[in-house]
């Protein structure tokens, strides 16, 4: 199976500044088709998932445009450039090339 | 808008069986795959399954095959998964979530909850 393995795992941020989550996967996700199947998800507390990025840096619609997501091969990093209240929860990452589906162990954001 | 409902959770004992439901509108159910995916109390997601638009190929995480079965009906916009023999560990948050290659659109969950 895919390991996506994402850090940090906790991630305490002041209103206004940047973020960054990391996630790496044990293989290349790049598929057979040529597409890189790497999606990130936003969980609020109480809350269902929320897809917010997919291939890697295909924002979702009506997401802010303060996030954004980069990355190749087997090294992904979603980056929130002035986080905001709205902004605390849970990041997963996942991945959508290999079977099994994976994600990653999820990274809580809370405000400083 | 596009929307989807699970159902079916509830408290059961190990060994037990039950069946989710979810019931999805807002799109054409019949060109999608669809996804379970759980989430255990405090923990992360956990992907389950996946059965293509057409029901012709299913795939299992580990943790479940031989026990759950994923399945779908097209003309009633529903898509089921069947548990059987289940296990304290199963005890999670059951989402249905649309896609095949990613998840674009999840549904609000419903609870299992496997205890004696």
């Amino acid at each position: 199976d895919v390991v996506m393995t994402q850090s940090p795992l906790s991630l305490s941020v002041t209103l206004g500044q940047p973020a960054s989550i990391s996630c790496r996967s044990s293989q290349s996700l790049v598929s057979s088709d040529g597409n890189t199947y790497l999606i990130w998800f936003q969980q609020r507390p109480g809350q269902s998932p929320r897809r917010l990025i997919y291939k890697v840096s295909n924002r979702d619609s009506e997401v802010p445009d303060r996030f954004s997501g980069s990355g190749s091969g087997t090294d992904f990093t979603l980056k929130i450039s002035r986080v905001e209240a709205e902004d605390v929860g849970v990041y997963y990452c996942m991945q959508g090339t290999h079977w099994p589906r994976t994600f990653g162990q999820g990274t809580k954001l809370e405000i400083k | 808008q596009v929307q989807l409902v699970e159902s079916g959770g509830s408290v059961v004992q190990p060994g037990r069986s039950l069946r989710l439901s979810c019931a999805v509108s807002g799109f054409t159910f019949s060109s999608y795959g669809m996804h379970w995916v759980r989430q255990a109390p405090g923990k992360g997601l956990e992907w389950v399954a996946l059965i293509w638009h057409d029901g012709s190929n299913k795939y299992y995480a580990d943790s479940v095959k031989g026990r759950f079965a994923i399945f779908r009906d097209n003309s009633k916009n529903t898509l089921s998964l069947q548990m059987n023999s289940l296990r304290a560990e199963d005890t999670a948050i059951y989402y249905c979530a649309r896609g095949l290659a990613g998840v674009d659109v999840w549904g609000q969950g419903t609870t299992v909850t496997v205890s004696s």
